[in-house]
């Protein structure tokens, strides 16, 4: 199976730049997507195949990345933006998930 | 809007069954893939199950092979996981997403608990 690592917490302040990591045992092209989840919601898609916006969801949020390195990055993060980050591939079969990046405001 | 709803959560002793629902509306139905993931207590999501837009092929990860089988209505919207030889492990919230490569919408989910 495609492992994804992420690293599993940050801690920024608000209006600053921050960078989310995945990292891929194997290249997943560029099918990679990240999900924003807040405690005791559902997730929610932010970017699709590694770079490509969901409608609706702040110009703030970008990914880029492609084969196994990937990055979402959040520019400035706001207070709302304290949440678990996850990333999943939808290139090899089983489709898996990282763990989950914690991000927490100063 | 787009809605998915699932339903028929709860308590399952070890080894039994249940099943799942999710009702799905605001969109064409048997135009997408659907999907099932899950999420254990305090842990991350696992993706359980995957079914084409005609119901004709399913996927899943070698966890849930043969005890799961997912299917479809599209007739009533309505997407399906039947669970069988349920384990412990199998205790989670169970999310019903609508799939094009990536999820793109996700149902509030049901949870799903085995335990004796």
């Amino acid at each position: 199976d495609t492992v994804l690592t992420q690293s599993p917490a940050l801690a920024v302040s608000p209006g600053e730049r921050v960078t989310i990591s995945c990292r891929a045992s194997e290249s997943v092209s560029t099918g990679m997507h990240w999900y924003q989840q807040k405690p005791g919601q559902q997730p929610k898609l932010l970017i699709y195949g590694a770079s490509n916006l969901e409608s609706g969801v702040p110009a703030r949020f970008s990914g880029s990345g492609s084969g196994t390195d990937f990055t979402l990055t959040i520019d400035p993060v706001e207070a709302d933006d304290t949440a678990t980050y996850f990333c999943q591939q939808s290139w090899n079969d089983p489709y898996t998930f990282g763990a989950g990046t914690k991000l927490e405001l100063k | 809007e787009v809605q998915l709803v699932e339903t028929g959560g709860g308590l399952v002793q070890p080894g039994r069954s249940l099943k799942l629902s999710c009702v799905a509306s605001g969109f064409t139905f048997n135009n997408y893939w659907m999907s099932w993931t899950r999420q254990a207590p305090g842990k991350g999501l696992e993706w359980v199950a995957s079914i084409t837009n005609s119901g004709g092929s399913t996927y899943y990860p070698d966890s849930v092979k043969g005890r799961f089988t997912i299917s479809r209505d599209n007739a009533q919207n309505t997407l399906y996981l039947q669970m069988n030889s349920l384990r412990s492990e199998d205790t989670a919230t169970y999310y019903c997403t609508r799939e094009e490569g990536a999820h793109d919408y996700w149902g509030q989910g049901v949870m799903v608990t085995v335990s004796s």
